[in-house]
């Protein structure tokens, strides 16, 4: 199993730019998240989905967007990039139950000229 | 608000321990999670406590006092792999985690 694994691993965009991170599960969770994490701050939730054809905001939700059409793939789209935007972005699943441990991909950096 | 705190950074000596503390403030609570990232990977999974007392995992444990709002990470017979940053992570009313910003641990020989 590849666990949750996430494309591309870095990329560089100007200002303005749009990209869509693709972040993929073979666990059969019906979980899926996508966060960032800046220097000095905790990892900040973006969005979530807790099943397929679903998703909900979280904390940081301005400025992205996602979509999850199948149960494995979850994307994050930037519709238009700034350098605020600057960050490592990681996905995460996890299934419903008594101990609901996420399990993550090995991120995206991206930085925004 | 929700709140979790930890240290920045801490340095151990290698072979020695050491308790990562960790104080949480979260709207509800569905659990204490503290994971590892090495420097340039993705976090994984070390512990998780939802009641009260030490739960022992081989060199790691981890300890929950709910009224306290207060977890800890004991690392023992600290080796050089041990090198990372570890967070800490309650799980709120929505079951969402919310995260603390890591302590980056550094071990000596």
């Amino acid at each position: 199993n590849a666990g949750v694994t996430q494309t591309p691993k870095f990329r560089v965009l100007k200002t303005g730019q749009s990209m869509t991170l693709l972040c993929a599960q073979d666990m059969n969770h019906e979980y899926m998240y996508w966060y960032r994490q800046d220097p000095g701050m905790g990892l900040r939730l973006i969005h979530y989905s807790v099943g397929e054809g679903t998703t909900a905001k979280g904390e940081v939700p301005d400025g992205y967007n996602v979509s999850r059409l199948k149960k494995q793939n979850f994307l994050l789209g930037l519709e238009s990039a700034a350098p605020s935007q600057t960050s490592v972005y990681f996905c995460a699943s996890s299934s419903p139950g008594e101990v609901e441990t996420q399990y993550f991909g090995p991120g995206t950096r991206l930085l925004v000229l | 608000g929700q709140n979790i705190d930890q240290p920045t950074e801490m340095t151990a000596t290698e072979g020695a321990i050491v308790q990562i503390n960790c104080t949480y403030q979260t709207s509800g609570f569905n659990g204490l999670f503290w994971y590892q990232q090495h420097a340039g990977e993705a976090p994984t999974f070390l512990s998780y406590n939802v009641l009260d007392g030490l739960e022992e995992k081989g060199r790691f444990s981890s300890f929950l006092s709910r009224s306290k709002g207060y977890s800890y990470l004991l690392l023992k017979e600290l080796q050089m792999k041990d090198s990372a940053s570890y967070l800490c992570a309650s799980m709120d009313s929505n079951y969402q985690l919310i995260w603390g910003a890591g302590t980056k641990l550094i071990i000596k020989p």
